[in-house]
């Protein structure tokens, strides 16, 4: 049984470049979900699919932020034109959508972005 | 909108005591709670969820947390801390009634837990 998992672990960029994180979901969730977390911060949460459909957008999730779960499966984030303050790390979780809607959301391991 | 408070940065225990680590909620509805764990440079791991019945809830590792609604609270406990139970702790929650799935964070506490 894996886990939720995130590629790349690490990425240092230069402040104006894009960046963009992959996400694994457990195999045959149906949801997924990407959250933000700065230091000494709880996760922040950014954006939600189910199956390939945006559901949830944070106002958190600027015009330079873009996610994507084309088939339903893994999903992208991309940050165009990287700031300092894009600096965190940044967790993808998913879920099993369940009939009364209490599904319990599993983390990965976080991509860990710095922006120079 | 739903909020979380954790009102301790840090818990400090000895090893083998009880620990509790303080959560209170504020949601318009029916809350879903939660308790996530965080090691250093990892992500979360689930430890346990309210969403109802018994008051008391057992989750992973010896952790449970207790429901208090007219305290609006969620105290993770446990009886007999380890060394190893050392980490950030996290708790979350999710208004039922809005429809909306995304979790609210507190901002954390760390726990330590001496020899």
């Amino acid at each position: 049984d894996t886990g939720v998992s995130q590629n790349p672990r690490h990425k240092i960029t230069k402040r104006g470049q894009n960046v963009t994180f992959r996400c694994d979901p457990i195999s045959e969730h149906n949801r997924l979900y990407w959250y933000r977390q700065t230091l000494g911060q709880g996760p922040e949460f950014l954006t939600y699919f189910q199956n390939e459909a945006q559901l949830e957008k944070s106002r958190l999730l600027s015009d330079r932020f873009s996610a994507e779960r084309p088939k339903g499966s893994f999903s992208t984030l991309e940050i165009q034109r990287t700031e300092q303050g894009d600096s965190a790390m940044y967790l993808c979780a998913s879920s099993f959508r369940t009939s009364t809607s209490t599904d319990t959301q599993y983390f990965g391991p976080g991509t860990r972005l710095t922006v120079l | 909108a739903q909020s979380v408070a954790q009102p301790e940065d840090q818990v400090n225990v000895a090893e083998g005591n009880p620990l509790t680590v303080k959560c209170t909620y504020s949601v318009s509805g029916n809350p879903y709670l939660f308790w996530y764990v965080q090691y250093p440079n990892r992500g979360l791991q689930f430890l346990l969820k309210y969403i109802t019945g018994d008051n008391l809830v057992k989750g992973s590792y010896g952790f449970e947390a207790e429901f208090n609604k007219s305290q609006t609270s969620f105290h993770l406990k446990k009886p007999s801390a380890l060394v190893s139970d050392s980490a950030l702790y996290f708790c979350a929650v999710r208004d039922l009634n809005t429809g909306f799935q995304k979790l609210v964070f507190g901002t954390g506490t760390r726990l330590l837990v001496s020899p």
